[in-house]
């Protein structure tokens, strides 16, 4: 299965705006859903689809792709967006997953 | 509201077998595929493979092929993962995550709280 690529980390200023990136050819046929993790805890869906967010996540997430590229967007970046975010997407019939951005808020 | 509950945590030796089990709740269980994940410590998510409830169709990550086994009983709206021939490297957090699709994507949309296994002799 092919691999999607993430910077492994990135950081942004209080009130900013961010983005975090996810290659891979999958994304060419099919759209990245994003994921934020923090510590010790379950994954929690933040954008999937085309630009979709799921009922409770606010709306400074924001996603986008073209050609191979995923992107996920923070604005006005809060200090509870301080995470990991994963991506992930079909590839075939499996399912394949970014090794992770570390979102540091300064 | 929707629910995956998992099934707590377990120690094993090397070479044995564990089963970690996914209990779904506030939908209809056979609507949606199951799908497990594990992370290592410190690592990224990893996807194992995933279970059509309705009837059981299964598939696979190559890498896990052979010594993973997904099951679902439809009567107690549970899926569970059992691994077997367990290593050192098998320690981590395995979680379940319920699949919604829509027209045009399909994501995980909920995620049970993570089950850890550790392998240790």
């Amino acid at each position: 299965s092919s691999e999607l690529t993430q910077d492994p980390a990135v950081s942004v200023a209080l009130g900013q705006t961010v983005r975090i990136t996810c290659q891979g050819n999958s994304l060419r046929s099919y759209y990245a859903s994003w994921y934020q993790q923090k510590p010790g805890q379950a994954p929690v869906l933040v954008i999937y689809g085309k630009n979709n967010r799921p009922s409770g996540i606010p709306d400074r997430f924001s996603g986008s792709s073209s050609g191979n590229t995923a992107s996920l967007t923070i604005t006005e970046a809060q200090a509870e967006d301080e995470a990991d975010y994963y991506c992930n997407s079909r590839d075939s019939g499996d399912i394949v997953f970014g090794g992770g951005t570390k979102l540091t808020v300064l | 509201q929707v629910q995956l509950v998992q099934s707590g945590a377990e120690v094993k030796k090397p070479g044995a077998s564990v089963k970690v089990s996914c209990k779904a709740s506030g939908y209809t269980f056979t609507t949606y595929a199951i799908h497990w994940v594990r992370q290592a410590p410190g690592q990224r998510l990893e996807w194992m493979g995933w279970i059509n409830p309705r009837n059981g169709n299964t598939k696979f990550s190559q890498k896990f092929q052979g010594r993973v086994t997904i099951t679902r009983d439809t009567s107690a709206s549970t899926a569970s993962m059992e691994l077997s021939s367990l290593r050192s490297e098998d320690t981590a957090v395995y979680f379940c995550a319920r699949e919604g699709c829509n027209s045009v994507s399909c994501q995980h949309d909920y995620w049970g709280q993570g089950t850890l296994v550790t392998v240790s002799s």
